[in-house]
């Protein structure tokens, strides 16, 4: 089942924060997080993994809730380099193990300046 | 390092032709898939390589739909009798081993490819 992302699109100033959330109706294992620019290839964020911390990586960071099968990305202090689409990942499958992701629609951020 | 490579970047077509849309994973990645990409939509999987055989192959949509991956490296998608619906973004991806949940998936540029 292909996860639910949320919102559809955010339009922020530069230096505001945001947060993006991913949301499954299956158990997660880990959570894959993407940001793609227009005409370009998604560009690799984190892994999120089950039982594992909160990531981070530069100004953006993400958690991951085991219970309620979601994770959340933040991004604080936004800069224009920052826009884009933002996709979430998850296994297709819960047994593990490498196999292709189920992706979300995507959420789309405009950074302004 | 050099990273993920798709070629053609575009290509147009005719309905009912053949394409070959070719992918050259990260060297030394064993793990190798493709996706494909419609407009406002995310990535869409369709199968995955490990080393030379398709591991899963359950979201190529139709038996139209082909990929060979002959040496272990370079991976060939094939579609046969193109139909307009099949336009879109197809994306390779590569990660250095398979059987460990936490690998990434490195993604090349795609390649557009349009059915008039």
């Amino acid at each position: 089942q292909q996860p639910v992302q949320s919102p559809q699109a955010v339009i922020l100033r530069e230096g505001e924060d945001a947060v993006i959330n991913c949301s499954s109706s299956k158990a997660l294992y880990s959570v894959h997080w993407y940001r793609q620019k227009h005409g370009e290839a998604p560009v690799f964020l984190m892994i999120l993994l089950k039982g594992g911390e909160q990531k981070g990586h530069e100004k953006i960071s993400a958690s991951f809730n085991e219970k309620k099968q979601q994770s959340s990305l933040y991004l604080t202090a936004s800069q224009l380099s920052y826009s884009g689409t933002y996709f979430c990942g998850t296994e297709r499958y819960s047994g593990g193990g490498a196999d292709g992701l189920t992706f979300g629609k995507g959420t789309h951020l405009i950074i302004q300046p | 390092g050099a990273g993920v490579s798709q070629t053609p970047s575009n290509k147009v077509t005719e309905k009912g032709k053949y394409v070959e849309l070719r992918c050259d994973p990260i060297s030394g990645h064993t793990a190798l898939y493709w996706y494909r990409q419609s407009l406002g939509q995310g990535p869409e999987f369709l199968i995955y390589f490990q080393g030379t055989g398709a591991a899963d192959d359950s979201g190529l949509p139709n038996d139209r739909f082909f990929a060979v991956r002959p040496e272990g490296s370079v991976s060939t998608l094939k579609i046969q009798r193109t139909e307009r619906g099949d336009s879109a973004v197809y994306l390779c991806a590569s990660s250095l081993t398979s059987g460990a949940r936490q690998e990434t998936q490195y993604f090349g540029p795609g390649t557009r490819l349009l059915v008039l």
